[in-house]
């Protein structure tokens, strides 16, 4: 069974870099591409970005010019770093696991993390 | 991009059938068959119910089912259950290596 488990500060400053680490166990990583996805308190899902087992990352539009996914196979795990943040960004964080559809296109997301908060405040 | 368009909330009562609507656009939902369905229980991730815009995982009771027609797509809960309240959040692929979710729509079992 895959699990995947978010780690990182809880509080972060603003202007200051979110890191978070996803740790994936029950399978190897190198075997799919991975995502992140936040969700601010009483909202909607976002999604932030994906990450090949390459290393090639593909981000939201919206987060492009603040977000950095890296992966280390050796580890079996992927991070996320988002720079420059403010109260905005502050939200549950959620690692996943994609499946692809033809082509390689994003399809679904069948594992989740449980999901780590991520506060923004000085 | 903006999100897909779902209702804030539906209800029901236990036994009864209910449908959340998902609407985008002929970008992503009416564009590509990637449509995928999630329900949520408080404090708790996200969990897939439907994917491409049809298919149950292993394990989803048969009372969830979906379609689409055109830009918009559908989740129907039949017979309703206690454990079916939640909210439920739509996704589809939406071009150009991106993602949408919709905003979400809080099901209350009545």
């Amino acid at each position: 069974q895959v699990q995947l488990q978010e780690s990182g500060p809880g509080l972060v400053k603003p202007s200051e870099t979110l890191s978070l680490t996803c740790t994936v166990s029950g399978g190897s990583i190198s075997s799919y591409s991975w995502t992140w996805i936040r969700q601010s308190a009483g909202k909607g899902l976002e999604w932030i970005g994906r990450i090949y087992p390459s290393g090639s990352t593909n981000y939201s539009p919206s987060l492009r010019n603040r977000v950095t996914m890296s992966i280390d196979t050796s580890k079996n795990q992927f991070s996320l770093s988002l720079t420059s943040v403010t109260a905005a960004d502050t939200a549950v964080y959620y690692c996943a696991r994609v499946r692809e559809g033809v082509r390689g296109l994003t399809s679904y997301f069948d594992y989740w993390g449980q999901g780590t908060l991520v506060t923004v405040s000085s | 991009q903006s999100a897909l368009t779902q209702p804030p909330s539906a209800s029901g009562s236990p036994g009864q059938s209910v449908t959340i609507s998902c609407t985008g656009t002929n970008s992503d939902v009416g564009l590509y068959n990637y449509v995928s369905w999630y329900q949520q229980h408080p404090g708790k991730a996200p969990k897939l119910m439907i994917y491409e815009v049809t298919r149950r995982p292993s394990g989803v009771p048969d009372r969830f089912s979906a379609t689409k027609s055109g830009n918009t797509a559908s989740l129907t809960v039949s017979g309703l259950q206690a454990e079916d309240e939640g909210h439920y959040f739509c996704s589809s692929y939406a071009g150009r290596n991106s993602f949408l979710f919709g905003g979400g729509t809080k099901l209350t079992v009545l």
